[in-house]
This record gives structure tokens, C-alpha cells and sequence, in this order.
């Protein structure tokens, strides 16, 4: 399967503020995606990310507030925007070699929103 | 009524003993079929993924799905106590697509 990387690991940031979160694969991928896991929760997708056009929400998340690209089938970025306490979570990417194929996880980004 | 429904446990097995998650859907047009293995502050792990009826082997890992019951469930035979993690069960929908619906996961607890 492929290797999965995400940056930042960790990071503490103050309410209004935004973070960007990287994921870098190293082959590849038709299907990229992202989650949540909100703490003692279970996972959540927020958006599948399309190469070179704009992401597909799921009910609930909205692209002002999380604004994802996709710029190449190696690479995508997701915001979290204007973030309050209630972004306080995990956020995962995932990929995937067809529409339909098993998901592999990156390692995640820890949020905590003061 | 929930679209993946799993008990959250925690489930706990002795070391040796075979251990059994469960998983039901809503979807009863639901194509594929997911176990993901995840340890505390860790990302999940594929483990085992159905799409037909029956049974489906991978070392100490069985995977057996019933779409008539639509119910899913996962076998660790000769259980350790590194298999002590949350299970989660995750569904795709139906019409295939890229959308998995997760479950709340289970945790299970091997004791020795």
C-alpha cells in the first residue's frame, strides 16, 4: 500500500485562527479523501478531494470552512478555517486506488483549539 | 437508527481464545465491506475488506459477511495481546462509490 504522510503531526492553535494540513502520498492515487474523528468518536468524512477541481462535500461541512486542493494525484491540503474549540480533533487523510477500493489512512493531525 | 451499528465493548477475550465483532447496517444495498484495527492515538488500519457472502480467511483474521441479515463480523482466532484495539466496521454504500459510513468502533481488551 502506499506511504501516507501528514503535516503537521500536532498542533495547538487560538480560537479565529486557521491551519493548513498536508498530505503527501508516494505514488499515485485516483482517490484522495479527508476525516474527522472527534475525540471518543468515530471517523467522519468531510470531503472527497478531486485533482484539479473542487472538492465534493459531505452533508455539514462546507468549503469556507474547510477548503481542501488538490493540485496533482501525490498531494492535498485542508484548511480548517476561522477554527473554535469544537474543531478540536483528528483529522486523517485517506487514499484509495479506484472509486470503491479499500481506504488506507495517513497517520493524522491532532488538533486542539484553545 | 444508526447506518453501522457496533458494540463498544470493551470486549475482553483471554490470550489464546477467539474473538468475535459484530457490525450491522441499515444499507441494504451496501457493496463493500471494511475491518480497520485502530490503536490508541493511531490512525486506522485496514485489516480485512468483504464484498460477497461468506467467509473470508487471512491468517488468524476471518471475515464473515451476511447480506440477507445484513450483519458483518470479524474472527481473530488465537487472540494476543497486541490485537487489543478498537475494531471499527466500515460500510461503502450502495452502488459502490467512494463514501465509507464508520462505525463507533469496538474496543477489544486480550488478557493474559
Amino acid at each position: 500500500s502506499a506511504v501516507i504522510s501528514q503535516k503537521p503531526s500536532r498542533d495547538i492553535c487560538q480560537r479565529g485562527t486557521s491551519l493548513t494540513i498536508q498530505c503527501q502520498v508516494d505514488s499515485q492515487v485516483t482517490m484522495m479523501f479527508w476525516y474527522r474523528q472527534q475525540p471518543g468518536q468515530s471517523l467522519t468524512l468531510i470531503a472527497t478531494a478531486n485533482q484539479g477541481s473542487e472538492a465534493t462535500y459531505e452533508s455539514g461541512f462546507v468549503i469556507d470552512k474547510f477548503p481542501i486542493s488538490r493540485p496533482n494525484l501525490t498531494f492535498s491540503t485542508l484548511t480548517v478555517s476561522n477554527m473554535s474549540p469544537e474543531d478540536s480533533s483528528i483529522y486523517l487523510c485517506s487514499v484509495a486506488t479506484a472509486p470503491g477500493d479499500e481506504q488506507f489512512f495517513g497517520p493524522g493531525t491532532r488538533l486542539t483549539v484553545l | 437508527q444508526k447506518e453501522v451499528e457496533q458494540n463498544s465493548g470493551p470486549l475482553s477475550v483471554p490470550e489464546g481464545a477467539i474473538a468475535s465483532l459484530n457490525c450491522t447496517y441499515s444499507d441494504r444495498g451496501s457493496q463493500s465491506f471494511f475491518w480497520y484495527r485502530q490503536y490508541s492515538g493511531k490512525s486506522p488500519e485496514l485489516i480485512m475488506f468483504i464484498y460477497s457472502n461468506g467467509d473470508k480467511e487471512d491468517g488468524r483474521f476471518t471475515a464473515q459477511l451476511n447480506k440477507a441479515s445484513q450483519y458483518v463480523s470479524l474472527l481473530i482466532r488465537d487472540s494476543q495481546p497486541s490485537d487489543s484495539a478498537t475494531y471499527l466496521c466500515a460500510v461503502s454504500p450502495a452502488g459502490g462509490g467512494n463514501k465509507l459510513t464508520f462505525g463507533t468502533g469496538t474496543q477489544l481488551k486480550v488478557e493474559l
